[in-house]
């Protein structure tokens, strides 16, 4: 298996603009996590599904984020419309089950100007 | 509420030194223990996992301990090497949620 995979790696947009992050998750993983890294506050849990079902979306900052899983090999993070405050490093994960080993993909460097 | 936290937050040493990271955490009622390592502009890759039952686990030259009942992990590193320049964070998994995360530990090894 290739691993997660994320794209785009880099994204570059105006403010209020709406952005579309993308993941395909490994193969047979049941939970897909999405995360947002920032120097000051670290890996954030932004949601998290189980067999592409949202179960804890508390970490979505707000209505501004929206996050699907239509099937179990692919899920979006959008925000409309973006902010600079956004910009952060936003990274896919998956694991088989919740409490197991999660493998990250590479990450989406958004910025947001 | 769950909280991580590692020291120190940066560490340099000469290459050949063993080394320790720490890694702490406020609620024991954990699954297990995660060490990642991040290295700069990449993913996060898992090194070692340890089940709540475990209290070691080793890889290559990396141990990792953890002692729930004092809320501690650490990664000892030995012999490190250049290669090892990285970002090491430990995450705990709690239930009804995700991984919760450390700020992490940035090693630098001079040759």
């Amino acid at each position: 298996d290739a691993g997660v995979i994320q794209s785009p790696r880099h994204e570059v947009t105006e403010m209020g603009q709406e952005v579309t992050l993308r993941c395909k998750p490994i193969s047979g993983h049941d939970y897909l996590f999405w995360y947002r890294q920032t120097m000051m506050r670290g890996l954030e849990l932004l949601i998290y599904f189980n067999n592409n079902v949202p179960i804890d979306d508390s970490g979505m900052p707000e209505d501004r984020f929206s996050a699907k899983m239509p099937n179990a090999s692919f899920s979006t993070l959008k925000i409309q419309p973006s902010e600079p405050r956004d910009s952060a490093v936003y990274f896919c994960a998956s694991s088989f089950l919740r409490d197991t080993e999660a493998f990250f993909g590479q990450g989406t460097r958004l910025t947001v100007v | 509420k769950q909280e991580v936290t590692q020291i120190p937050a940066a560490l340099s040493v000469p290459e050949g030194e063993n080394l320790v990271l720490n890694c702490s955490f406020t609620d024991s009622a954990i699954y297990n223990l995660q060490w990642f390592r991040q290295d700069p502009g990449k993913g996060l890759t898992s090194l070692l996992l340890i089940q709540s039952s475990q209290r070691e686990q080793t890889s290559g030259r990396l141990n990792a301990s953890l002692d729930k009942s004092s809320g501690r992990s650490t990664l000892y590193i030995a012999a490190s090497q250049p290669g090892d320049s990285a970002t090491y964070l430990c995450a705990v998994p709690m239930a009804g949620t995700a991984l919760i995360f450390g700020k992490g530990t940035t090693l630098s090894v001079s040759s």
